[in-house]
């Protein structure tokens, strides 16, 4: 089946660096892919939307240039955090649209990325 | 916006027994998708099942289906015979057609299978 790529699995960093997670379809064009950020024992927050070739869509609420999204081509699309900081500490998750029609259509997860700013 | 609401934070099942969970929606929408993800302590999103709310009929996946009520806006989780690889949290998620398939997740339920 479809399969979203996700890396790092785990970052620690120190306070003030910048900190890239790419998510990949594998066998799967998507022009659209979603950023969330999940705490402990709690649901997906929707971060952003983003969309190839075009600026990402960010939630409210979410800093747009502490979240720099870039989604260059049909199967990447990348989160940088920058100037990371302890309370950006989180599990970041990317998830990709199969791109098929109606109720074909289905959410394809990557595995998630820790990040730990020290 | 649409919300999606799970009211059980916490459930325990034993193990071979039946359990359901529950989730309730709000949409002004009359065509929709329904969705169960499940989420395992890898921490990785899994499709457990999925519900067009155009078809009356309840979907089923081997051990899984649903209890899809339209009107009522409840699309309620069956896992039957349950097993100890079914202990993770369960996120209820609705998706409307035509909105850049926009997911919106319930705040789960962490589900125990006890030997």
């Amino acid at each position: 089946g479809a399969v979203v790529s996700q890396h790092p699995s785990r970052v620690i960093c120190k306070s003030g660096t910048s900190v890239k997670i790419e998510c990949r379809s594998l066998d799967f064009q998507a022009t659209t892919m979603f950023w969330y950020r999940q705490f402990p024992k709690q649901s997906l927050m929707l971060m952003a939307t983003s969309n190839e070739g075009s600026k990402a869509t960010y939630e409210q609420g979410v800093e747009k240039d502490k979240f720099l999204i870039n989604h260059a081509s049909l199967t990447l699309s990348t989160l940088t955090v920058t100037s990371a900081h302890p309370e950006d500490s989180s599990f970041y998750i990317c998830s990709a649209p199969n791109g098929a029609g109606g109720p074909q259509n289905i959410q394809y997860f990557g595995a998630g990325t820790r990040l730990s700013v020290l | 916006a649409q919300t999606v609401t799970q009211s059980q934070p916490e459930m325990s099942v034993q193990e071979a027994e039946t359990v359901t969970l529950s989730c309730t929606y709000d949409t002004s929408e009359s065509d929709y998708y329904l969705f169960w993800y499940k989420q395992p302590p890898s921490r990785q999103m899994i499709l457990v099942i999925r519900q067009e709310a155009y078809k009356q009929q309840n979907a089923t996946e081997n051990r899984f289906s649903v209890n899809f009520q339209k009107a009522a806006k409840s699309f309620s989780l069956k896992i039957s015979d349950s097993q100890l690889g079914d202990a993770a949290m369960y996120f209820c998620a609705y998706r409307a057609p035509n909105t850049g398939n926009q997911f919106y997740f319930g705040t789960g339920t962490s589900l125990t299978v006890i030997p």
